[in-house]
């Protein structure tokens, strides 16, 4: 049974290019969520999606940044415009249900230069 | 909205011996508090959980304690070993089980560095 599958595990961009950070739940999980961590930092929430819906974003920055899960294929989450501060760990989180245990993908390492 | 201090930041002690890692909460509506172990490049791994109704769990050599009354939780890791070496986070949350995102999701402590020297 896959865990949470993250691509790409790594990613480097320009100052201004965008990065499309993708996640695929594990099987039978409907519930999908998207973590930040910075250098020497916890994880800090950005965005809980359903299939089709954004449930809760509250943790999104308000400008360039963006995601989706559809009804078929992986989660999104795109940063447009990206900045030197955008530099991070990004986490994708699935779990079978709102109220049950979520677990956590390898992440996906970009660096802004 | 929650806030999770976590202490220390960096933790050395000798192989073999015990390990204690403590955090402390504000939001008294908090009700599970997960460990996670994170490898160097790696997602963080759920190592052990605990809710509300309950002081204690045990896991082999990890056990984690739970005062509710004083909004502290620590991590006790017995009988250390090598592999123990790692990053630990606490969270807390409101949901059943730390789902939920946003404000009843995970809030993360900043983690402390667990060092093992042989």
């Amino acid at each position: 049974n896959a865990g949470v599958m993250q691509n790409p595990r790594h990613l480097v961009r320009r100052r201004g290019q965008e990065a499309r950070l993708r996640c695929s739940p594990m099987k039978g999980h409907s519930h999908v969520y998207w973590y930040r961590q910075l250098p020497e930092e916890g994880l800090k929430f950005m965005v809980y999606l359903q299939k089709e819906n954004i449930i809760d974003e509250s943790g999104m920055p308000k400008e360039r940044f963006s995601a989706e899960f559809p009804k078929e294929g992986p989660s999104i989450l795109r940063i447009q415009q990206v900045v030197r501060g955008d530099s991070a760990a990004y986490f994708c989180a699935s779990s079978i249900d709102r109220d049950d245990t979520i677990y956590f993908g390898e992440g996906s390492w970009l660096t802004v230069v | 909205g929650e806030n999770v201090e976590q202490h220390p930041s960096t933790l050395s002690v000798q192989e073999g011996d015990s390990a204690v890692i403590k955090c402390t909460y504000s939001d008294s509506a908090s009700n599970y508090f997960p460990w996670y172990k994170q490898e160097l490049g790696k997602g963080p791994q759920l190592i052990i959980d605990i809710r509300s109704n309950v002081g204690e769990k045990k896991d082999q050599r990890i056990a984690v304690t739970l005062n509710k009354t004083a909004k502290h939780f620590s991590l006790h890791i017995t009988e250390t070993q090598p592999e123990d070496s790692a990053v630990y986070f606490c969270a807390a949350s409101k949901g059943p089980m730390g789902a939920g995102g946003g404000a009843d999701g995970l809030t993360f402590g900043k983690g402390t560095h667990l060092i093992i020297q042989p």
